[in-house]
């Protein structure tokens, strides 16, 4: 079975700096999508940023960009110039791919601060 | 935009109640779920639906069923609540294309306490 560990329970970052959250998953399967969710406090999760394993490329979004390291199965999330707005419980998913089901498979998230 | 609506954001019942969560998607989707949400346990998938009137147990459904009588409407039942299902419930859907994403869109959640 697939699991996803997010190390670091709570993190803190400064205003205008950069943090990096930390995630690692476990699978025997070749193929998956990784996703990163943000839950603000009493708002709705939203997707951050998604990845497809077979992709090689680093997917980034704005000032969020992951550095997906297949062979490790290390999918960090860094968020640059750290945003007020960025505080939040940030979740760490996983995905089998194919199939029309999508269950996804949660880390147990990383509670950001950000200092102002 | 996709639109995920939860019947009651802040809930309380008294331990042997039965208990009805409501959540609502207007997008169109195949699937849908249910989770729990704890501190330090992350979310945990409880029921979830890829068709109408089907079902399907997720990790943790004991003490829980579900009911899909329209494809925009999934409901949790708690048949005799107790103390230890107080929780964030969280609904989410997402679309049952084969090879998308699959991007599950969440609901605001309700948070349940059970006295």
């Amino acid at each position: 079975a697939q699991t996803v560990t997010q190390s670091q329970p709570e993190m803190s970052v400064q205003e205008a700096e950069t943090v990096t959250l930390s995630c690692t998953y476990d699978t025997s399967e070749s193929d998956y999508y990784l996703f990163w969710y943000k839950q603000p406090p009493s708002r709705q999760m939203i997707l951050v940023i998604r990845q497809e394993a077979y992709k090689q490329q680093n997917a980034t979004e704005n000032r969020f960009s992951v550095n997906f390291q297949k062979a490790a199965k290390s999918f960090s999330l860094k968020i640059s110039d750290s945003q007020l707005g960025d505080a939040a419980m940030y979740f760490c998913a996983y995905r089998t791919y194919g199939g029309s089901q999508g269950n996804l498979i949660f880390g147990k998230g990383t509670k950001l601060s950000v200092k102002p | 935009d996709v639109k995920v609506t939860q019947s009651s954001r802040y809930l309380v019942k008294r331990t042997g109640e039965k208990v009805f969560l409501e959540c609502v998607q207007d997008m169109d989707h195949e699937n849908m779920f249910w989770y729990r949400q704890d501190p330090g346990l992350g979310l945990r998938l409880i029921y979830f639906s890829y068709d109408v009137k089907m079902k399907e147990k997720g990790d943790i459904p004991e003490g829980y069923s579900v009911s899909r009588e329209k494809k925009e409407r999934f409901s949790l039942i708690l048949e005799s609540a107790s103390t230890n299902q107080t929780s964030m419930y969280l609904c989410a859907s997402s679309p049952g294309t084969v090879s998308s994403y699959n991007e599950q869109f969440f609901g605001p959640g309700t948070r349940l306490t059970v006295l």
